[in-house]
Formats: structure tokens, sequence, C-alpha cells
């Protein structure tokens, strides 16, 4: 599976906006570009995931490069409930892929 | 249908011990994940299923380690000879086979060997 990389950690306040980078420089044109995130002592949650072009859901937006190689996880107005470990994920899109996390980014949010 | 359901939350055993582990996805899911967790790292893929056949183990997955899922509904986990090393958050999710389509995780079970 393709790699990514993603910083330890980031801070941010209370309402507003947390941008989350993820690299990706390995990506292949089949690898999906998933994001999860856990809350202490759940498990992991779906968040969003798109191949090329920009998506939105309720949760939150997932901004793509054009050459594909980064992502960025956008939360437009963070919450205390949105601390959490934050992970990027390629997964391929054949059918019998699998999800191979890797650490994820820790996101602080201060009230 | 209340989402992916473990049990136990918690175990504790000795060391030497056999303990299983059960997950229930959500109804209409033919594929059945196992992954392992432990302090400060993303859960590692153990082994998943689609319907009854088990499809992939990982090498983490060693001689001890068994999984089911008969019927291709519930899965168990059984973890045989318990070892320290084996404590850690035993985490079940479930999805639909087609491509893309996110996982539902469980909130875990978390183990340990004393």
């Amino acid at each position: 599976d393709a790699k990514t990389t993603q910083p330890n950690s980031m801070e941010s306040n209370e309402e507003e906006p947390v941008h989350l980078p993820c690299n990706h420089s390995t990506i292949s044109g089949t690898d999906y570009i998933h994001w999860y995130r856990q809350l202490p002592s759940q498990g992991p949650e779906y968040v969003i995931h798109g191949l090329t072009s920009n998506v939105n859901n309720r949760m939150a937006s997932l901004a793509i490069a054009e050459d594909r190689k980064s992502s960025t996880l956008i939360l437009h107005r963070a919450t205390l409930r949105d601390a959490a470990v934050y992970y990027c994920i390629l997964r391929d899109g054949g059918a019998n892929s699998k999800l191979t996390f890797g650490k994820g980014i820790t996101l602080s949010v201060r009230p | 249908d209340t989402g992916v359901s473990q049990d136990p939350r918690h175990k504790i055993t000795k060391r030497g011990q056999n303990v299983t582990f059960r997950c229930d996805p959500i109804s209409e899911h033919n594929r059945l994940y196992w992954y392992r967790q432990t302090l400060g790292q993303g859960p590692e893929f153990l082994t998943y299923f689609q319907n009854e056949a088990q499809l992939e183990k990982s090498r983490l997955l060693s001689d001890r380690f068994s999984a089911e899922r008969p019927k291709g509904s519930f899965s168990t986990l059984e973890i045989q000879r318990t070892e320290q090393g084996d404590s850690a958050m035993y985490l079940c999710a479930s999805s639909l086979s087609t491509g893309w389509e996110g996982y539902t995780f469980g909130s875990g079970t978390r183990l340990t060997v004393v």
C-alpha cells in the first residue's frame, strides 16, 4: 500500500477552521484518499474520501492537489468534540483492498 | 441496526489463558475485518472475511490466533495461550464489498494480559 505522511500533532481554537495536511507523493492512479478519525476510547470513524476532485460532506471537506500528491482535510468550525486522531489513508480502488492505518495526526482543540 | 457490536468491552486474563472475542457486524455488510491497536499506534490489520470465507490473514496473526465467521454473520477471534504482548485493543469493522465503501468500526475489546 502507498504511504502517507502526516504531522504528529496540531492545535486549533474552537470555532475556527482547521486544515489537516497529508502528503502522499507515491500515490497511484487507482488510489482513493480516505480520512478516518478516532475519538478517545472509540473505534475509527469514516470522515470522507475522494479520488481527484474536492469533496464536501456534512463532517468535512477534502481538498486534493491537482497532482494528487497531497491533500488537506478541512474542518470548517472546530468544536471540542473534533479533538481526535485523524488518519489519512490511501486505498486502492480494487475490490479486495483494505485500509492500512499509519499513526495519524492528533488534533487538540482549545476552548 | 445499531452499528458494529463487540463483546466484551474489556477483558483481563492471566498469561497462558485462552480468550475469545465476539463481533456482530452491520447485518447487510458482507465484509468483516479484525484489527489490533496498541497505545499510540494506528490500528494494524489482522484478517478479513467476505461472507464466511477468510480471504486474507496478516503475518501478525500467529498460530495462536484464529478467527471464524460461521454462516457469514458474527465473527469470533480467539487467542490461545495469551502472552503479555497480546495486550491491546482489538477492533472489528464491517463494510460492503463494493470497492470504496467506508468501514464501520466497533468500539473494540481491550485485552489486558497480566
